[in-house]
């Protein structure tokens, strides 16, 4: 059974600070997602990564994926506040996506 | 290109009261798959289906849930006799023919509250 855990779950940070989220998942999958969710409201789909090595950058989001370690990183440069919410991975098992149980940020001025 | 498109967004059933959820995909979408998210913890996977038939449902509770897609119409998700425990966020997603390469799309959710 395919297991995904996220760490931290929360993470209380300062605004300007650097910080990285860590999506661990334990069977072979070449496809993960990280998603963005504020209270009561629904998926923002930040990033996908496709592939062992790919690095994607939105703003001041970075992810990237080493499928050989099973291992993904969302790196957070220069927090600022509006970047507060939960943030969630998701591993692709063919149609079926395994969530981490998402890593709640809150960013404070 | 509307998205997928969930109804209602919140819906309160008393305790042995039916929920129905609906769900119409992207247009061109013919894979469905619905998904539940308890309150602060990630999504589960629950069916995946296709035009008139399911294809995997083992994420389903055995009892009191059905999940259907016909031929016209949106995708229903069922909910016979709530219960307080299936207060819940339900939501769906959508995808295209020719899985691989392809992103799936969410809608907006369906928060399920049992009073």
């Amino acid at each position: 059974e395919l297991k995904v855990e996220q760490n931290p779950l929360f993470l209380s940070m300062q605004e300007g600070k650097n910080y990285t989220i860590y999506c661990n998942y334990s069977t072979t999958s070449d496809r993960l997602y990280w998603y963005r969710q504020d209270p009561g409201k629904s998926l923002e789909s930040l990033f996908v990564l496709l592939s062992n090595g790919a690095v994607k950058q939105e703003g001041r989001l970075m992810a990237s994926l080493d499928t050989k370690a099973r291992l993904s990183t969302l790196h957070i440069t220069a927090a600022v506040h509006d970047l507060s919410a939960t943030y969630f991975c998701a591993v692709d098992m063919d149609y079926q996506l395994i969530w981490g149980a998402g890593t709640k940020l809150i960013i404070k001025p | 290109n509307a998205g997928v498109m969930q109804n209602p967004r919140h819906l309160v059933r008393r305790r042995g009261q039916e929920a129905r959820l609906r769900c119409s995909p992207m247009k061109g979408h013919s894979h469905v798959y619905w998904y539940r998210q308890l309150p602060e913890e990630g999504l589960k996977f629950m069916v995946y289906l296709q035009k008139e038939n399911i294809i995997d449902e083992s994420g389903m509770p055995k009892e009191r849930f059905s999940a259907e897609f016909p031929k016209e119409g949106p995708s229903i998700l069922r909910i016979q006799q709530v219960v307080r425990g299936d207060s819940a966020a339900y939501f769906c997603a959508s995808s295209p023919p020719g899985r691989a390469g392809n992103t799936i799309y969410f809608g907006e959710g369906s928060w399920l509250t049992v009073v």
